[in-house]
This record gives structure tokens, C-alpha cells and sequence, in this order.
């Protein structure tokens, strides 16, 4: 089924430690997103790629980084985690150029609590 | 700064008609999208404006009106299964999407 593959689901981990959350996309999206859900807020972007081998920095980028080597691989990686990182991340691509809708096509998402 | 409004929560009957409002206030415009998002899952693609007017698909709608930076999702024949929280986002001149928080539609039997 095509779609967006994120891993984990969820994960529980110390403050401090260090966690990459993967993202593989089989559509060959050339855009690519990361977000974090938190309740009462919009979701909020932290880093995206327009293209293999570009990234860009989002609205809460702080904390967090990215890379993109191929086409269809996203991860985010916190470098060291802080409380306040703890949130729903979803992983997002759309077929990015022209005029047209550019619809985000979004993962099921993973659950991360730094305690 | 760039916001979108919509309400936090709403309550509608089964079978009935709901609409959803958001208002926006942004650095340009490029298009509105409504997504669905049940709980616990990922948002899902509902509709796109980017000229005023009603949108329709199904049993869904979706309006626009530039102008006073407005648009509105309606549902008709309410069905449990569109118990969801409905998100509006507006992508402004820059291309970069503003997310509101949501609206979690409850719909009662």
C-alpha cells in the first residue's frame, strides 16, 4: 500500500538521550515534512525538503535536525531531549510543484514522551 | 502575526447538518485545505479552495470568501463515523502552510 512508514509508534525516553524518528515514503513525493501535534495548538512545522538532498528549517526548528539522502527517507533526530520535545510528530509529503493543491499526504504518526 | 481561528469543539445529532467556520488572518493567500483527523490517527485530505465559492464533494462542502478571509466546512447527513476533528490550514504568499488547532466535532446519536 503506498503511503508514509513512520517508526516508532511510540517511545518513552530520558532527557538527554538521543532518538532519531524514521520516515520512508514509497509515492516518490519530492517534498517532505516534519510536524509536531501538541493539544490546543496547530500543527506546527519543524523541518522540511523540497528536494533530495536540500532541507530547510520550519517554524520550531530548535533541538532538531534533518537530513534527506534519497528521495523516499525523512528521519528527524533530537539530539538531546528535552521535556518539552514530548508530543505527536507526523512525517508529511506531497508532490510539491506547479500551481496545484500540493496535498500532504501525512503518516500515522509517533508518540514521543521525554520524561 | 498569521492566525487561523476556528471553534474548539462542537456537538451535532446524527443525520443532521453541521458547519464549521475558520477564520484567517494571514501574510497573503495561496489556497485553504480542510483535513480530517480521527483520533489517535494522521490528518487526511478533505478539500482545497483557492477561488470564493462552494466546493462540493459528496456529503461534504467547503466555502470561500477572500475577501473576508473566511471559509466554512459543511457536513450534511451527519454519520458517527465523522466524529473527527476537522483542521483548517492556509498557505499563505510564501508557500508555508498555517495550521489552525482543530475543531472536534462529537456527533450524538
Amino acid at each position: 500500500i503506498a503511503g508514509i512508514t513512520q517508526a516508532p509508534t511510540s517511545q518513552i525516553l530520558a532527557a538527554g538521550r538521543r532518538m532519531t524518528l524514521r520516515c520512508t515514503q514509497d509515492m516518490r513525493h519530492n517534498a517532505m515534512y516534519w510536524y509536531r501535534q501538541d493539544l490546543g495548538l496547530g500543527l506546527r512545522l519543524i523541518h522540511y525538503s523540497n528536494t533530495a538532498g536540500t532541507t530547510g528549517k520550519g517554524e520550531v526548528p530548535d533541538g532538531y535536525s534533518v537530513s534527506r539522502a534519497n528521495t523516499d527517507d525523512f528521519p528527524l533526530t533530537l539530539a538531546s531531549a528535552v521535556p518539552s520535545q514530548t508530543s505527536v510528530y507526523f512525517c508529511a509529503s506531497s508532490d510539491r510543484g506547479g500551481s496545484g493543491a500540493n496535498v500532504l499526504t501525512f503518516g500515522a504518526g509517533s508518540r514521543l514522551t521525554v520524561l | 502575526g498569521q492566525n487561523i481561528d476556528q471553534p474548539t469543539e462542537m456537538t451535532a445529532t446524527e443525520g443532521a447538518i453541521v458547519q464549521i467556520n475558520c477564520t484567517y488572518q494571514t501574510s497573503g493567500f495561496n489556497g485553504l485545505f480542510w483535513y480530517q483527523q480521527h483520533a489517535g490517527e494522521a490528518p487526511t485530505f478533505l478539500s482545497y479552495n483557492v477561488l470564493d465559492g462552494l466546493e462540493e464533494k459528496g456529503r461534504f462542502s467547503s466555502f470561500l470568501s477572500r475577501s473576508k478571509g473566511y471559509s466554512y466546512l459543511l457536513l450534511k447527513e451527519l454519520q458517527m463515523k465523522d466524529s473527527a476533528s476537522y483542521l483548517c490550514a492556509v498557505r499563505n504568499s510564501n508557500y508555508q502552510l498555517i495550521w489552525g488547532a482543530g475543531t472536534k466535532l462529537i456527533i450524538k446519536p
